[in-house]
């Protein structure tokens, strides 16, 4: 009965593919998140949606792409894959406003 | 660009000794502040979400106190253990639906 899961854990793909990450949860939240732990460790907040609508679109490259087909799940789209995409992201969600984040266990994207 | 500072960044105590920890974050247009736990192969959990001047939180061995005024907040654990172990984070939020900022974390190693 995991409250957010996503899928897969590790993701290594080459260089130009394009690969997706599923996020789900049933937590009953409406809003769900994308964050990208970059080298530094810092989390950095990519996308938000609050049912179904895109609230926070944080200046990422537009290869990356995030779906939400209901408020159960998010879905993160990546076109053209870079080395530079190599990182650790983390699909959250909560209730809107101050409630603390749930966090999924990651995806560890490398790119070769 | 929102700083938010974390002090300091990593701490190596024994068991059985008490430990506080910094977050510094600019006070203006505050709304909330996020604390949360994040253990090595694992993702973070809230601690404790915070919005008032002068709030304090408890949850165990760990208590956390706020200061909206001046823009910052500490956490407290007494007696450590070393399944306190982890990476702590602080997140202030700063409108209600936004984006939370998370600093870099205090990493905490308790040794037995």
């Amino acid at each position: 009965d995991t409250a957010v899961s996503q899928t897969p854990k590790y993701l290594v793909t080459q260089m130009g593919n394009d690969k997706s990450i599923k996020c789900e949860q049933n937590l009953g939240h409406d809003t769900m998140y994308w964050y990208k732990q970059d080298s530094k460790k810092f989390l950095k907040i990519m996308f938000s949606y609050n049912n179904k609508e895109l609230i926070i679109n944080e200046t990422v490259p537009n290869r990356f792409s995030p779906k939400s087909p209901d408020k159960a799940h998010l879905n993160l789209h990546i076109n053209s894959l870079e080395l530079g995409d190599s990182a650790v992201y983390f699909c959250a969600s909560s209730h809107r406003g101050s409630s603390p984040l749930h966090f999924g266990n990651g995806t560890r994207l490398t790119v070769t | 660009i929102l700083n938010v500072e974390q002090s300091p960044q990593s701490l190596h105590v024994q068991e059985g000794d008490s430990t506080n920890f910094t977050c510094s974050f600019p006070s203006s247009n505050f709304y909330a502040l996020h604390w949360y736990r994040w253990e090595t192969a694992k993702s973070p959990e809230a601690l404790f979400v915070m919005t008032l001047n002068g709030d304090e939180k408890k949850k165990g061995r760990i208590s956390a106190t706020l200061n909206t005024k001046e823009g910052y907040s500490y956490l407290y654990i007494k007696g450590s253990q070393p399944e306190d172990s982890a990476t702590y984070l602080c997140a202030p939020l700063y409108n209600q639906g936004g984006k939370l900022i998370f600093g870099q974390g205090t990493e905490l190693s308790v040794k037995p």
